[in-house]
């Protein structure tokens, strides 16, 4: 079965610290994963697209690394602030009939000052 | 504004009523997903188009679900005799699907449906 998983569902870090998420896929075949962030009541923009062949990819404060061996990615934030709050989807898209966007759950990410 | 456009963002109706949303894709994208979020839940997929032609649907749109894409620009999404279990945001997305890999797929705002 085709799945997404992220964890940890939530987390609660201080203004200032760093903190890691975590994404386990299925999927296959796989054709590139994709780190977005969603505000409450906001459609998801993306922050990081990798294909099989990148093993990590920054945008700003933002780190993804893919090891796509074990089918795993994370999401660094560092020295996270106020505006981080919001979910990060991990989605995955497979490379077939479709070309189908496999979303994870997310994780709600909550920082405090 | 050139990014995807969904409307309305609100809908509230009563249990039983029929509701359409609009999605405005980005120009020159030719795939478009239609996708549905309950909260605290991550995106569960609906549709897709290419173009005018409807690919896929999936087992989450049942026969109350419709959508379409006549022109193969904008889309609808129509929802008949609503339930309150269809109360959720209701997310637009296109891509540009040529070449290799593709482009990034960009999200409307979405249209948050509520069921009363």
């Amino acid at each position: 079965k085709n799945q997404v998983e992220q964890s940890p569902q939530s987390l609660i870090i201080l203004e200032g610290k760093n903190c890691t998420l975590q994404c386990n896929y299925t999927v296959s075949p796989f054709s590139n994963l994709r780190w977005y962030k969603q505000d409450t009541g906001r459609g998801p923009v993306s922050l990081t697209i990798m294909t099989f062949s990148e093993n990590t990819k920054s945008n700003g404060r933002y780190t993804a690394t893919l090891d796509a061996d074990t089918k795993q990615s994370s999401l660094h934030i560092t020295a996270s602030q106020l505006s981080d709050s919001a979910s990060y989807i991990c989605v995955v898209l497979r490379e077939a009939a479709g070309n189908k966007l496999t979303f994870g759950g997310g994780t709600r990410v909550l920082v405090k000052p | 504004d050139t990014g995807v456009s969904q409307d309305p963002r609100h809908k509230i109706t009563k249990r039983g009523q029929n509701v359409t949303f609009r999605c405005d894709p980005i120009s020159e994208h030719n795939r478009l997903y239609w996708y549905r979020q309950t909260l605290g839940q991550g995106p569960e997929f609906l549709t897709y188009f290419q173009n005018e032609a409807q690919l896929e649907k999936s087992r989450l749109l049942s026969d109350r679900f419709s959508a379409e894409r006549p022109k193969g620009s904008f889309s609808t999404l129509e929802i008949q005799r609503t339930e309150q279990g269809d109360s959720a945001m209701y997310l637009c997305a296109s891509r540009d699907a040529g070449g290799v890999m593709g482009t990034e797929a960009f999200f409307g705002q979405g249209t948050r449906l509520t069921v009363v």
